[in-house]
């Protein structure tokens, strides 16, 4: 069965440094997404895109993060200079159409020391 | 703002009970809507879709939708302790756009 996957599990990262997450979406989906989950908190959007841009963010996104789909098969979140409080579980997600279920992968947990 | 409430819980339930999960939405033109399951430590996955009023059934699991009262639940009958996780509930902001998630129901099935 189709699965999206993520890489790596975990990063651990030093305030300050950029970080790039990545993501391999199921291959005939469309819809792209990164979402976070700050430990004992719920899942926060963060990120939409379709078609090669950038379709709906959130308050979060600011001009810190930044996504990209490199090549037919990635999709990148990139953090410039990331924050202790960049702490999460960062979870991408995919779906074939907009208002079709999500598919998550296992998530990066990202540390920020 | 739009919004997403579930009961937080713990909710406990004895192995072999029905466990009923609650959820309510503010945006009365949302039409699609979600149940994630997730376990400690691990992403959400999906059990249930549900876009029309009414019961959709999936091998143990029911989801109820009530548009008019804005209010989607899910049901497992005979309740496993495997079971025990973190139920969501999602519903989309817009079509293509992202999803709201509820805090979550914490489920505890007693053997």
């Amino acid at each position: 069965e189709p699965e999206v996957t993520q890489t790596p599990s975990h990063q651990v990262t030093q305030m300050g440094q950029e970080v790039i997450l990545r993501c391999v979406p199921i291959s005939n989906h469309l819809y792209f997404y990164w979402y976070r989950q700050i430990l004992g908190q719920k899942v926060e959007f963060l990120v939409s895109f379709y078609n090669n841009e950038i379709s709906e963010k959130s308050e979060i996104f600011d001009d810190q993060f930044s996504v990209e789909r490199p090549d037919g098969s990635n999709f990148t979140l990139k953090i410039r200079s990331t924050k202790l409080e960049d702490s999460a579980m960062y979870f991408c997600a995919s779906s074939a159409r907009g208002d079709y279920e999500q598919y998550f992968g296992p998530g990066t947990r990202l540390t920020v020391t | 703002q739009k919004e997403v409430e579930q009961n937080s819980g713990p909710l406990s339930v004895p192995e072999g009970a029905i466990a009923s999960l609650n959820c309510t939405y503010s945006d009365r033109g949302s039409q699609s809507f979600f149940w994630y399951r997730q376990y400690s430590g691990k992403s959400p996955e999906l059990i249930m879709s549900i876009y029309s009023n009414g019961d959709k059934e999936d091998g143990r699991f029911t989801a109820q939708l009530n548009k008019a009262s804005q209010y989607v639940s899910l049901l497992i009958r005979d309740s496993q302790p495997s079971d025990s996780a973190t139920y969501l509930c999602a519903v989309p902001l817009s079509y293509g756009q992202n999803f709201v998630f509820g805090p979550g129901t914490r489920l505890s099935v007693l053997p």
